[in-house]
Parts: structure tokens; sequence; C-alpha cells
């Protein structure tokens, strides 16, 4: 079975531009997070989607934002990039919406390892 | 304002002996707790976990304790191995009041060094 597959893994961006990222979650995987992580803050969560359907967000300006397809795929967008966005951005899916309430495991990807320059 | 805390950002152990990282955590409402492996280029692998109703659990060489009093927790490695070199992150859940749990709040992560 394949794993959480995050793309691209490495990208460099310019001030004031945007990006997007991809996530494909394991297959039958149906809620996908998103997290970010920095030196200085460790991993902090940046939104969960289920059913095509934001359910949870953190504490992010309203410069990030996401979406997941039909198939569960997820992609996450960042616009306008500061240079305190450099950051691995990592995605992580589970089977329900509340795995750890189910004591599932949250399975994540590999990352995307964004430079704002 | 830091929810989880990992006030050690490194540990080196010598390999066969223990290693015990520590967590902290400030918000009484959380009610599980997770343990994640981290190597370089690679995303968080889960090790163990703990729910509040707990105080050890054990899979293996890893055990996690919590003090539910002192809201601490903390992981045993024993013994430690040159293959545990990695970053460990400690993680919380709050208690499901019909929204969703699937975010978990991190501590910052410590650095484990296994010597052989």
């Amino acid at each position: 079975k394949a794993g959480v597959t995050q793309t691209p893994r490495y990208l460099i961006k310019t001030r004031g531009q945007q990006v997007t990222l991809s996530c494909s979650p394991i297959s039958g995987h149906r809620s996908v997070s998103w997290y970010q992580q920095t030196p200085g803050q460790g991993l902090q969560f940046l939104f969960e989607y289920f059913s095509e359907t934001q359910r949870n967000k953190g504490n992010f300006p309203g410069r990030f934002s996401g979406r997941q397809f039909s198939n569960s795929r997820s992609e996450m967008n960042v616009s306008t990039l500061e240079l305190g966005d450099s950051a691995l951005y990592l995605c992580a899916s589970s089977l329900s919406l509340s795995p750890v309430a189910t004591n599932e495991k949250l399975f994540f990807g590999s990352g995307t390892q964004l430079s704002v320059l | 304002d830091q929810q989880v805390k990992q006030n050690s950002p490194s540990l080196s152990v010598q390999e066969g002996r223990i290693s015990i990282l520590n967590c902290d955590y400030t918000n009484s409402m959380f009610d599980y707790f997770l343990w994640y492996k981290k190597y370089p280029a690679e995303g968080p692998t889960f090790l163990i976990s703990i729910s509040s109703i707990k105080d050890k659990n054990e899979d293996g060489r890893f055990t996690v304790f919590l003090n539910k009093s002192a809201k601490h927790l903390s992981l045993h490695i024993v013994p430690s191995q040159p293959g545990d070199s990695a970053v460990y992150f400690c993680a919380a859940s709050p208690r499901n009041y019909g929204g969703s749990q699937g975010n978990l709040i991190f501590g910052k992560g410590t650095k484990l060094s296994v010597k052989p």
C-alpha cells in the first residue's frame, strides 16, 4: 500500500509569490491534515479536511488555504509568501475524521520543503 | 503560549542505556497523548500513545508514562540503539466535544542521539 505522497519535494519561491502544495493520502483514507514544521515552533496544525470540507483550522492567517477533492487528494495554497513561511509542510492522512478518538494513527508524508527568498 | 512543551532540545545517550524523553502540557482538556519519531527528510511516524485513563503503556522497548496530576509524560527507551537516533515529538489531543479531533498539538521536539 502506497504511503502519503507529497509533491513537490522541494520548492523555492520569492516573497510575494503564491504556492500550491499537493498531497495524496493513503488509498481509502478520507481525512487529510496539514502541518507546518519550523525549527522554532515545531509542528503546528494548519487545517483538516474530510469529505471535501474543512473541518478544523489552526491559528494561521487567511493567506493559508486548502481544499480537498472528491478522491480525497488535497492541496494547500499560500498566497503572498513571506520569509517566515519557509518551512517543511507535512500532510497526514487517516481513515476517519477523528483518528485520535478512535485510536487510529495519523500517517505523515515526507513533506514539502518550502524556501522563500 | 505553548500547550505542549519539550524542554530539552537534545539528549545524548550511550547505546544500551536508557533514554528518557520528557514532555509537559498545560491544558487539562488533553486526554490522549502520542509520541512520534522523525528522521531527517522523512515525515513523523507514530511510535506509541497513551490515554488519560492509563498511567503507563508499553510496546517493546518503548514505554510511555503519564502523570496527570503533574501534567507530565515521559517516553522511556530501553535499551537505546543507534537506530533510535531521531527527533521525538510529543503530541496531545483534547477531548472531543463533537468537533473534529484531527488536529494534534505538538511539542517542539527532542533530538535524541544514541552513541555506539
